[in-house]
């Protein structure tokens, strides 16, 4: 099993480029999210999906949209890149949103916008 | 506000030489604390979740133990391996969302 899988690894972006990155889950998990992680700062969520056909906002939306393609599938676009979204992208997967339900982590993304 | 914070940011120890990393909290009704291991170039892995205070939960030479205010990940006789970033989360309140510290950053020398 994959678990949680992330394209591309490593991204270079110029300031007002887009673009989208994808994640993808095999384990028929309800629940999706993404994530940004930046050095001496906690992991603060972007958006997530609670199930299929639904996405919400967590702490950090500004600049960014997301797709729930399927149950597998959920991307992240930035529409217009800046310099302050350099960062580690991680895509999450669990099964529920309870206490008995450990996120499940993609290898992330490393975005540079200049 | 809701608030996790790690200490200390980073921790050298020599190869069987035991310690404690703390994470202290903040929160509306704790619903859950969760400690991950991140290794370098990969996301986080998941480690355990406590309930309640009073409550301990072990793998092999770590051990979580967990407060009203804080938790503590006790690491015993580390080797090289255990090398890696810890992070602490909690759920707190009616919000499902997890609140992350900014991890500690463990290295354990030969």
């Amino acid at each position: 099993n994959a678990g949680v899988t992330q394209t591309p690894k490593f991204q270079v972006l110029k300031t007002g480029q887009s673009m989208t990155l994808q994640c993808a889950q095999d384990m028929n998990h309800n629940s999706m999210y993404w994530y940004r992680q930046d050095p001496g700062m906690g992991l603060r969520l972007i958006y997530y999906s609670a199930s299929e056909g639904t996405t919400d906002k967590g702490e950090v939306p500004n600049g960014y949209n997301v797709s729930r393609l399927n149950k597998r599938e959920f991307s992240l676009r930035l529409e217009s890149a800046a310099p302050s979204q350099t960062s580690v992208y991680f895509c999450a997967s669990t099964s529920g949103q309870g206490l008995n339900s450990p996120l499940h982590f993609g290898n992330g993304t490393r975005l540079t916008v200049t | 506000e809701d608030q996790v914070t790690q200490s200390p940011e980073a921790l050298r120890l020599q190869e069987g030489e035991s310690s404690s990393l703390n994470c202290s909290y903040t929160v509306s009704g704790l619903r859950g604390l969760f400690w991950y291991r991140q290794d370098p170039g990969k996301g986080p892995e998941f480690l355990f979740t406590l309930y309640s205070a009073g409550e301990e939960k072990e793998k092999e030479r770590l051990k979580a133990t967990l407060t009203k205010k804080e938790s503590f990940l006790h690491i015993t006789a580390p080797k090289p391996e255990d090398s890696a970033t810890y992070l602490c989360a909690v759920q707190g309140g009616s919000n499902y969302q997890l609140i992350w510290g900014a991890g500690t950053k463990l290295i354990i020398k030969p």
